[in-house]
C-alpha cells in the first residue's frame, strides 16, 4: 500500500458543481494532514490543514477519518480558478518527513 | 508577507557537473526541507534540516547530495556530479516549528541536466 494515495483524476466538472476528493494514508501514527494546491509548474501552496473535528474555509471543507485513515476535501460552487492539482500531504508519526500524494487533477469547465 | 525565495529559477548544466541550488527560508523558521518533483510526477521528500544538521533524508538523497546552511540565512542543496535523471524541479520549504506546522514552499529551481 502506498504511503499516501490519491485518485489522479482528472476530474472534469462544470462551474458551480460540488466536487470531492479523497486521500488514504498507510501510517496510522500520522499526526498532521494538509491539502495543498499546485498549479502547473508552480510550487505547492497550502490550501488548508485538516483537523480531527473537520474544518471549513469558505467553499472548502476538509475532513479527517482516523479510523479509516482517509482525508477528504470538498469544494462547493467550483470556479474556473479552482482548476489545479490538489495534493494530499501527511506528516508521519514521530518524524518530520512530509509525504505527498500524487495529486488529484481538477479541471473546472465553463 | 514573508516568503521563501530560491535562486536560480532555472539552471542548465552538463552531466557530471556540480550544481548548487540556493534557498532563503522565512527568517524565523527553524526547519528546512528540500523536495524534488520530476515532470509529471509527485513531490518527493529529499531531506530535512534542523539545528544545523540533517534530521532525516530519503533514499534519493545519496552521497551525491549535500545540504548546508552556511550563514544563518541561506540554505543550499549541492549535487556533486549531476546525472540526466536529476533533471527536475527542486523546491525548498520551511516551517516555524517542528511537527504540526504548515510548510511554506519557495517557487522552485528547474534543473535541466544535458
Amino acid at each position: 500500500r502506498k504511503e499516501v494515495e490519491q485518485d489522479p483524476g482528472p476530474f472534469n466538472v462544470p462551474e458551480g458543481a460540488t466536487v470531492a476528493f479523497n486521500c488514504t494514508y498507510s501510517n496510522s501514527a500520522s499526526q498532521s494532514f494538509f491539502w495543498y494546491r499546485q498549479d502547473c509548474r508552480k510550487e505547492p501552496k497550502l490550501l488548508m490543514s485538516v483537523y480531527s473535528s473537520g474544518n471549513e474555509d469558505g467553499r472548502f471543507t476538509a475532513q479527517l477519518n482516523r479510523a479509516s485513515q482517509y482525508i477528504s476535501l470538498l469544494i462547493r460552487d467550483s470556479k474556473l480558478s479552482d482548476s489545479a492539482t490538489y495534493l494530499c500531504v501527511v506528516l508521519g508519526g514521530g518524524t518530520y518527513k512530509y509525504i505527498f500524494g500524487t495529486g488529484t487533477r481538477l479541471k473546472v469547465l465553463a | 508577507e514573508p516568503e521563501v525565495t530560491q535562486t536560480p529559477s532555472h539552471q542548465v548544466t552538463q552531466m557530471g557537473q556540480e550544481v548548487i541550488l540556493r534557498c532563503v527560508p522565512i527568517s524565523n523558521h527553524l526547519y528546512f526541507y528540500w523536495y524534488r518533483q520530476i515532470l509529471g510526477q509527485k513531490v518527493e521528500f529529499l531531506v530535512s534540516f534542523y539545528n544545523n544538521e540533517i534530521s532525516e533524508k530519503s533514499e534519493i538523497f545519496d552521497d551525491q547530495f549535500s545540504v548546508e546552511r552556511p550563514d544563518g540565512s541561506n540554505f543550499t542543496l549541492k549535487i556533486r556530479s549531476t546525472k540526466l535523471e536529476d533533471s527536475a524541479m527542486y523546491f525548498c520549504a520551511s516551517i516555524s516549528a517542528g511537527g504540526v506546522n504548515e510548510q511554506f514552499f519557495g517557487p522552485g529551481t528547474r534543473l535541466t541536466v544535458l
